[in-house]
């Protein structure tokens, strides 16, 4: 079965510093990974996927995200955090891996302080 | 860019009553879903619904839910006796084919007085 395991519940940094929000998966073979995030009072919005195309991941608003098999990692970072960065970033696997429904991380909330 | 649209951002309801929320999917997508999250918890799968019937569900989408699709553009979730643990944040999503490209809506906040 997969799971993913975000491993801070809350991230706080400066503006201006990189941003590193961490996630491990477990799977018995190489996923599908996502990360969401998450605005107060928006939805769920996709910020990048890895599907096996390139290990290194760039998505939306800066970020990327380095699938690497060896750690079971899939850690999501930003070399610049701005404020408009705070919100909630959830890493997310489908249940079979590849397809079917989604898996959530409990989900990381990032705080940017000025 | 298209959109997922739920509709009510916020419905309050008293406890054994019935309560719909309602989401209209992106239009050629085929895949449709219903996550919930209670407040400090994780995002919970609900039900998958491809082809006029649900495809898979959770534990969790017992005999109190059911889905619909009564018109060919709208996607319903119906609790037919809410609890107060039923209180949550209900997501929908629709995705073009089986867990690839999908689209979350911007939730509707559920509480149960």
């Amino acid at each position: 079965a997969q799971s993913v395991t975000q491993l801070d519940s809350h991230v706080s940094v400066s503006e201006g510093t990189p941003v590193l929000l961490r996630c491990n998966y477990s799977s018995s073979y190489s996923p599908s990974l996502f990360w969401y995030v998450q605005h107060p009072n928006k939805g769920l919005q996709l910020l990048l996927k890895y599907t096996s195309a390139a290990t290194l991941v760039k998505g939306i608003n800066g970020f990327e995200a380095e699938f690497k098999k060896s750690e079971t990692s899939f850690h999501l970072t930003k070399p610049s955090a701005h404020m408009s960065d705070a919100a909630e970033y959830f890493c997310v696997v489908p249940y079979g891996g590849s397809q079917g429904n989604l898996i959530f991380g409990k989900g990381t909330k990032l705080s940017v302080k000025p | 860019e298209p959109e997922v649209t739920q509709t009510p951002s916020h419905q309050v309801t008293q406890m054994g009553q019935e309560v719909i929320l309602r989401c209209v999917p992106i239009s050629n997508h085929l895949y449709f879903y219903w996550y919930r999250q209670i407040l400090g918890q994780k995002v919970e799968f609900l039900v998958s619904f491809y082809n006029n019937e649900i495809s898979e569900k959770s534990e969790i989408f017992d005999d109190q839910f059911s889905v619909e699709r009564p018109d060919g553009s709208n996607f319903t979730l119906k609790i037919r006796s809410t609890k107060l643990e039923d209180s949550a944040m209900y997501f929908c999503a629709s995705s073009v084919r089986d867990s690839y490209g999908y689209t979350f809506g911007s939730g509707t906040r559920l509480t149960v007085v």
